[in-house]
């Protein structure tokens, strides 16, 4: 199947700082692709959906102007977690909608885990 | 957005086949069937996907009936190393943003030597 990258796989940063989550589709390009979060024990939650060259589509609840998403490349989508605080900590997960003959598949990342201090 | 229902947990024993059901009965006529599974701390796994019918791969089968309402994840012979969460989604992949996939609470499957 197809793959998608994350990076970093881990991050800690202090309260009220900012930071940027990559995805990347590595073989294939993906016009369409989404951010989620999850907490312990629980499952997935969409965050957003972004399309490459466009602005992204929150969920209700999310907060755009703290979670902000940049799809511009096929390959390359960005999450930045703004002003972060201790409730922000969590495991966020991308995934990426890939063409596979008549149909389409969805990969995930494998995640990434931010703590804020 | 089709609800899927899932039970939350289920019981097994290595080399047993294990069958975990689906239920989504407003499943749309654009809408595919796809599982995941998921370890903890790591992103789901995409195993199978299916829109009618039986598809089979080198992981698993997906036994889907007439009416879609259903369906049902099957995995043969599994080992200590399948125990994880394994989800069910329900969604199409056309018209962009507007489709997306909707976790639902998944199926925590127990392997036991």
């Amino acid at each position: 199947g197809a793959v998608v990258s994350q990076h970093p796989s881990r991050v800690i940063c202090k309260s009220g700082t900012s930071v940027k989550i990559e995805c990347r589709s590595l073989d294939f390009q993906a016009t369409t692709m989404f951010w989620y979060r999850q907490f312990p024990k629980q499952s997935l939650m969409l965050m957003a959906t972004s399309n490459e060259g466009s602005k992204a589509t929150y969920e209700q609840g999310v907060e755009k102007d703290k979670f902000l998403i940049n799809h511009a490349s096929l390959t390359l989508s960005t999450l930045t977690v703004t002003s972060a605080h201790p409730e922000d900590s969590s495991f966020y997960i991308c995934s990426a909608r890939a063409r596979t003959g008549t149909s389409y598949e969805q990969y995930f990342g494998p995640g990434t885990r931010l703590t804020v201090t | 957005l089709a609800k899927t229902t899932q039970p939350i947990s289920m019981d097994s024993y290595e080399g047993q086949e294990v069958n975990i059901t689906c239920s989504h009965n407003n499943i749309a006529t654009n809408d595919y069937i796809t599982w995941y599974q998921q370890f903890p701390s790591q992103g789901p796994r995409f195993i199978i996907q299916g829109y009618k019918t039986k598809v089979t791969n080198e992981v698993a089968s997906l036994f889907i009936p007439a009416d879609r309402k259903s369906s049902t994840l099957s995995l043969p012979r599994v080992s200590l190393s399948d125990t994880a969460v394994y989800y069910c989604l329900v969604g199409s992949f056309y018209g962009g943003a507007t489709n997306k996939l909707i976790f639902g609470t998944g199926t925590l499957l127990a392997v036991q030597p």
